[in-house]
Protein backbone atom coordinates (compact mmCIF):
# COMPACT_ATOMS: atom_id res chain seq x y z
CA UNK A 1 0.00 0.00 0.00
CA UNK A 2 2.15 3.09 -0.90
CA UNK A 3 1.40 6.77 0.54
CA UNK A 4 1.06 8.38 -2.21
CA UNK A 5 -2.18 7.15 -4.69
CA UNK A 6 -2.49 6.85 -8.38
CA UNK A 7 -4.58 5.00 -10.84
CA UNK A 8 -3.38 1.67 -11.95
CA UNK A 9 -3.75 2.71 -15.68
CA UNK A 10 -4.67 5.36 -18.09
CA UNK A 11 -4.99 5.35 -22.16
CA UNK A 12 -5.45 7.80 -24.48
CA UNK A 13 -4.89 7.89 -28.56
CA UNK A 14 -2.15 9.53 -30.49
CA UNK A 15 -2.68 13.23 -30.13
CA UNK A 16 -4.11 13.01 -27.05
CA UNK A 17 -4.41 14.86 -23.90
CA UNK A 18 -4.10 12.68 -20.89
CA UNK A 19 -3.44 13.26 -16.94
CA UNK A 20 -2.05 11.03 -14.71
CA UNK A 21 -3.58 11.82 -10.86
CA UNK A 22 -1.48 11.86 -7.67
CA UNK A 23 -3.31 11.77 -4.03
CA UNK A 24 -1.69 12.58 -1.12
CA UNK A 25 -2.48 13.17 2.58
CA UNK A 26 -1.55 16.19 5.09
CA UNK A 27 1.55 14.81 5.87
CA UNK A 28 2.78 15.44 2.14
CA UNK A 29 1.41 17.08 -0.82
CA UNK A 30 -0.82 18.86 1.60
CA UNK A 31 1.59 19.58 3.93
CA UNK A 32 2.92 21.70 0.81
CA UNK A 33 6.03 19.61 0.01
CA UNK A 34 6.63 19.22 -3.89
CA UNK A 35 6.07 16.52 -5.73
CA UNK A 36 7.94 15.27 -8.31
CA UNK A 37 7.42 12.50 -11.25
CA UNK A 38 9.21 9.76 -12.96
CA UNK A 39 8.82 7.72 -16.35
CA UNK A 40 10.12 4.59 -16.22
CA UNK A 41 10.49 1.95 -19.39
CA UNK A 42 10.29 -2.08 -18.81
CA UNK A 43 14.24 -2.65 -17.36
CA UNK A 44 15.23 0.41 -17.30
CA UNK A 45 15.55 2.68 -13.71
CA UNK A 46 13.08 5.44 -13.46
CA UNK A 47 13.98 9.06 -14.92
CA UNK A 48 13.53 12.13 -13.76
CA UNK A 49 10.30 14.23 -15.36
CA UNK A 50 9.27 17.09 -13.16
CA UNK A 51 10.34 18.11 -10.27
CA UNK A 52 9.77 21.17 -7.74
CA UNK A 53 5.83 20.17 -8.97
CA UNK A 54 5.98 21.71 -12.15
CA UNK A 55 9.37 22.13 -13.09
CA UNK A 56 11.03 20.28 -16.28
CA UNK A 57 14.82 19.49 -16.50
CA UNK A 58 16.45 20.03 -19.62
CA UNK A 59 15.95 17.70 -22.63
CA UNK A 60 12.22 16.87 -21.15
CA UNK A 61 9.47 17.95 -23.82
CA UNK A 62 6.95 21.27 -22.82
CA UNK A 63 4.48 18.23 -23.55
CA UNK A 64 4.48 17.57 -19.80
CA UNK A 65 3.46 19.41 -17.38
CA UNK A 66 2.64 18.92 -13.36
CA UNK A 67 0.51 21.00 -11.39
CA UNK A 68 -0.79 20.53 -7.35
CA UNK A 69 -3.97 21.48 -5.46
CA UNK A 70 -4.91 20.62 -2.03
CA UNK A 71 -3.67 16.87 -1.09
CA UNK A 72 -3.21 16.32 -4.96
CA UNK A 73 -0.77 16.39 -7.86
CA UNK A 74 -0.95 16.17 -11.43
CA UNK A 75 0.91 14.81 -14.40
CA UNK A 76 -0.08 16.42 -17.88
CA UNK A 77 0.68 14.83 -21.13
CA UNK A 78 -0.18 16.75 -24.05
CA UNK A 79 0.06 15.40 -28.08
CA UNK A 80 0.43 12.00 -26.52
CA UNK A 81 2.86 9.92 -28.76
CA UNK A 82 3.69 6.41 -28.44
CA UNK A 83 7.01 6.60 -27.31
CA UNK A 84 5.32 8.23 -23.67
CA UNK A 85 3.96 4.64 -23.45
CA UNK A 86 5.54 3.55 -20.02
CA UNK A 87 4.94 3.41 -16.31
CA UNK A 88 4.74 7.06 -14.31
CA UNK A 89 5.52 7.63 -10.69
CA UNK A 90 4.76 10.17 -7.94
CA UNK A 91 7.24 11.26 -5.48
CA UNK A 92 7.02 13.29 -2.70
CA UNK A 93 8.10 13.98 1.47
CA UNK A 94 6.26 12.98 4.36
CA UNK A 95 6.78 14.56 7.58
CA UNK A 96 4.84 11.46 9.92
CA UNK A 97 7.39 9.05 8.17
CA UNK A 98 10.06 11.55 7.94
CA UNK A 99 11.07 10.31 4.69
CA UNK A 100 10.61 10.21 0.79
CA UNK A 101 7.38 8.42 -0.96
CA UNK A 102 6.51 7.33 -4.21
CA UNK A 103 2.87 6.36 -5.55
CA UNK A 104 2.36 2.79 -6.77
CA UNK A 105 2.87 3.70 -10.63
CA UNK A 106 0.53 4.56 -13.46
CA UNK A 107 0.87 2.71 -16.61
CA UNK A 108 0.06 5.05 -19.89
CA UNK A 109 -1.01 2.98 -23.18
CA UNK A 110 -1.05 4.59 -26.00
CA UNK A 111 -3.73 3.35 -28.11
CA UNK B 1 27.88 14.05 -16.81
CA UNK B 2 28.39 12.29 -13.39
CA UNK B 3 26.98 8.67 -13.79
CA UNK B 4 25.99 6.02 -11.30
CA UNK B 5 27.65 2.06 -11.94
CA UNK B 6 26.53 -0.28 -9.51
CA UNK B 7 27.86 -4.07 -8.92
CA UNK B 8 26.36 -7.13 -10.17
CA UNK B 9 23.75 -9.07 -9.28
CA UNK B 10 23.67 -11.12 -6.31
CA UNK B 11 21.79 -14.51 -4.92
CA UNK B 12 21.19 -14.49 -1.09
CA UNK B 13 19.95 -16.73 1.25
CA UNK B 14 17.13 -15.80 4.12
CA UNK B 15 18.74 -14.60 7.02
CA UNK B 16 22.03 -13.44 5.81
CA UNK B 17 22.82 -9.70 4.14
CA UNK B 18 24.03 -8.41 0.34
CA UNK B 19 26.47 -5.03 0.11
CA UNK B 20 25.50 -3.20 -2.86
CA UNK B 21 28.04 -0.69 -4.24
CA UNK B 22 27.26 2.65 -6.37
CA UNK B 23 30.50 4.20 -7.84
CA UNK B 24 30.33 7.42 -9.04
CA UNK B 25 32.01 7.63 -12.59
CA UNK B 26 33.11 11.42 -14.09
CA UNK B 27 32.56 13.16 -11.33
CA UNK B 28 31.89 13.12 -7.50
CA UNK B 29 29.74 13.20 -4.90
CA UNK B 30 29.97 16.70 -4.43
CA UNK B 31 26.99 18.27 -2.27
CA UNK B 32 24.57 15.94 -3.55
CA UNK B 33 22.82 12.90 -1.44
CA UNK B 34 23.04 9.87 -2.13
CA UNK B 35 19.77 7.78 -2.11
CA UNK B 36 18.88 4.10 -2.51
CA UNK B 37 15.59 3.00 -3.54
CA UNK B 38 14.13 -0.40 -3.98
CA UNK B 39 11.75 -1.81 -6.32
CA UNK B 40 10.01 -5.17 -6.20
CA UNK B 41 8.97 -7.08 -9.29
CA UNK B 42 5.35 -5.70 -10.67
CA UNK B 43 5.96 -2.51 -7.71
CA UNK B 44 6.46 0.73 -7.57
CA UNK B 45 9.87 2.41 -6.01
CA UNK B 46 10.58 2.41 -2.31
CA UNK B 47 12.86 4.69 -1.16
CA UNK B 48 15.15 2.87 1.95
CA UNK B 49 17.61 6.24 2.81
CA UNK B 50 20.01 8.34 1.97
CA UNK B 51 23.48 9.70 3.03
CA UNK B 52 25.38 13.06 2.10
CA UNK B 53 28.66 12.15 2.04
CA UNK B 54 30.39 15.82 2.13
CA UNK B 55 28.38 16.51 5.35
CA UNK B 56 28.64 12.58 6.91
CA UNK B 57 24.87 12.66 7.41
CA UNK B 58 22.51 9.78 6.47
CA UNK B 59 18.82 8.88 7.63
CA UNK B 60 16.85 5.88 7.06
CA UNK B 61 13.07 5.61 5.55
CA UNK B 62 11.21 4.02 9.13
CA UNK B 63 10.89 0.56 7.28
CA UNK B 64 14.19 -0.40 6.93
CA UNK B 65 15.91 1.56 10.23
CA UNK B 66 17.71 -1.14 12.10
CA UNK B 67 18.25 -3.36 9.27
CA UNK B 68 19.81 -0.89 6.69
CA UNK B 69 23.39 0.91 6.42
CA UNK B 70 24.24 3.27 4.18
CA UNK B 71 28.20 4.33 3.86
CA UNK B 72 30.34 6.50 1.58
CA UNK B 73 33.69 6.81 0.87
CA UNK B 74 34.51 10.05 -0.54
CA UNK B 75 37.68 9.29 -1.97
CA UNK B 76 36.59 6.63 -3.67
CA UNK B 77 33.60 8.13 -5.14
CA UNK B 78 31.63 4.81 -3.84
CA UNK B 79 28.64 4.70 -1.56
CA UNK B 80 27.18 1.24 -0.05
CA UNK B 81 23.96 -0.43 0.95
CA UNK B 82 24.08 -3.01 3.38
CA UNK B 83 20.81 -4.59 4.08
CA UNK B 84 20.61 -7.59 6.84
CA UNK B 85 18.15 -10.30 7.74
CA UNK B 86 17.22 -11.04 4.71
CA UNK B 87 13.75 -12.42 3.54
CA UNK B 88 11.77 -13.10 0.17
CA UNK B 89 10.22 -10.13 0.28
CA UNK B 90 13.46 -8.21 0.25
CA UNK B 91 13.29 -10.06 -3.62
CA UNK B 92 13.68 -6.19 -5.76
CA UNK B 93 16.01 -4.35 -7.89
CA UNK B 94 18.17 -1.94 -5.83
CA UNK B 95 19.12 1.15 -6.98
CA UNK B 96 21.23 4.53 -6.08
CA UNK B 97 20.18 7.40 -7.16
CA UNK B 98 21.67 11.16 -6.43
CA UNK B 99 19.78 13.71 -4.98
CA UNK B 100 19.73 17.35 -3.82
CA UNK B 101 21.09 17.79 0.15
CA UNK B 102 17.73 19.10 1.76
CA UNK B 103 15.70 17.18 3.40
CA UNK B 104 12.16 17.46 1.36
CA UNK B 105 14.47 16.94 -2.10
CA UNK B 106 12.55 19.16 -3.61
CA UNK B 107 14.50 18.79 -7.31
CA UNK B 108 14.48 14.96 -7.48
CA UNK B 109 16.33 12.51 -8.27
CA UNK B 110 18.15 13.23 -11.75
CA UNK B 111 20.76 10.56 -12.02
CA UNK B 112 20.48 7.06 -11.41
CA UNK B 113 22.27 3.51 -11.26
CA UNK B 114 21.55 0.78 -14.10
CA UNK B 115 20.33 -1.10 -11.32
CA UNK B 116 20.90 -4.25 -8.98
CA UNK B 117 19.24 -7.16 -8.91
CA UNK B 118 19.12 -8.94 -5.45
CA UNK B 119 17.28 -12.32 -5.00
CA UNK B 120 16.61 -13.86 -1.77
CA UNK B 121 15.71 -17.73 -1.69
CA UNK B 122 14.79 -19.47 1.19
Amino acid sequence: QSVLTQPPSVSGAPGQRVTISCTGSSSNIGAGYDVQWYQQFPGTAPKLLIYATNNRPSGVPDRFSGSKSGTSASLAITGLQAEDEADYYCQSYDSSLSGVVFGGGTKLTVL
Amino acid sequence: QVQLVQSGAEVKKAGSSVKVSCKASGGTFSSYSLNWVRQAPGQGPEWMGRTIPMFGITMYAQKFQGRVTITADKSTGTAYMDLSSLRSEDTAVYYCARGPPDTAMVTGMDVWGQGTTVTVSS
